[in-house]
């Protein structure tokens, strides 16, 4: 089966520009949720989608913002890049009833 | 807020020893917590988890222990392989702010043959 994946695998953007990473789900997972890991530190929630529904929001600004569609696909677009956006970002999928969240490969996002 | 911290930045160990990450936690609404191992340029991938109602689970070569008490889980992971080298991260899940994994900084673990 095939697992959680991310498109595109790089990115790189200057400030001030506007990005969208996408993910789909493995098979049969209805909930989304995506995450932000900068160099030596471990990953941080950003959003989680379960049913085209917003279920939880971390503290990132508004900047960043979120869906998901009939699919289950999703996609995380972050507006007004900043600098301290450069990070490796993830997406993680899980089945109805099941806390563990599986990884895709995450999409890596420099900013310049 | 760091609510999990493991506090080793790295562990270094011989290949066929046991090897042991440790992970500390504040928050007493975690319900769930599990481990990730991350290879450079990948995604974390799933390794184990354990309940807040038990105290050790084990699978294979993996077994995470946990104690409510002290607020403080552990994977060992025995006998050590040259392939078990990469970052473990130990994670819990809340739901506050839906069903949210709060990470640690994770562990760089060399298993040296």
């Amino acid at each position: 089966d095939a697992g959680v994946t991310q498109s595109p695998t790089h990115l790189i953007k200057t400030r001030g520009q506007h990005v969208t990473l996408r993910c789909s789900p493995i098979s049969g997972h209805k909930s989304v949720s995506w995450y932000q890991q900068v160099l030596g530190q471990g990953p941080q929630f950003i959003f989680q989608y379960y049913e085209k529904e917003e279920r939880g929001r971390g503290n990132f600004p508004d900047r960043f913002s979120a869906r998901q569609f009939p699919n289950y696909s999703s996609e995380l677009n972050v507006n007004a890049l900043l600098l301290g956006d450069s990070a490796l970002y993830l997406c993680a999928s899980s089945p109805p009833g099941v806390y563990t969240q599986y990884f895709g490969p995450g999409t890596r996002l420099t900013v310049l | 807020d760091q609510q999990v911290k493991q506090n080793s930045p790295s562990l270094s160990v011989q290949e066929g020893r046991i090897s042991i990450l440790n992970c500390d936690y504040t928050n007493s609404m975690f319900d769930y917590f599990l481990w990730y191992k991350k290879y450079p340029a990948e995604g974390p991938t799933f390794l184990i988890s354990i309940s807040s109602i038990k105290d050790k689970n084990e699978d294979g070569r993996f077994t995470v222990f946990l104690n409510k008490s002290a607020k403080h889980l552990s994977l060992h992971i025995v006998p050590s392989q040259p392939g078990d080298s990469a970052v473990y991260f130990c994670a819990a899940r809340t739901m506050e702010y839906g069903n949210k994994l709060v990470f640690g900084a994770g562990t760089i673990l060399r298993v040296k043959s």
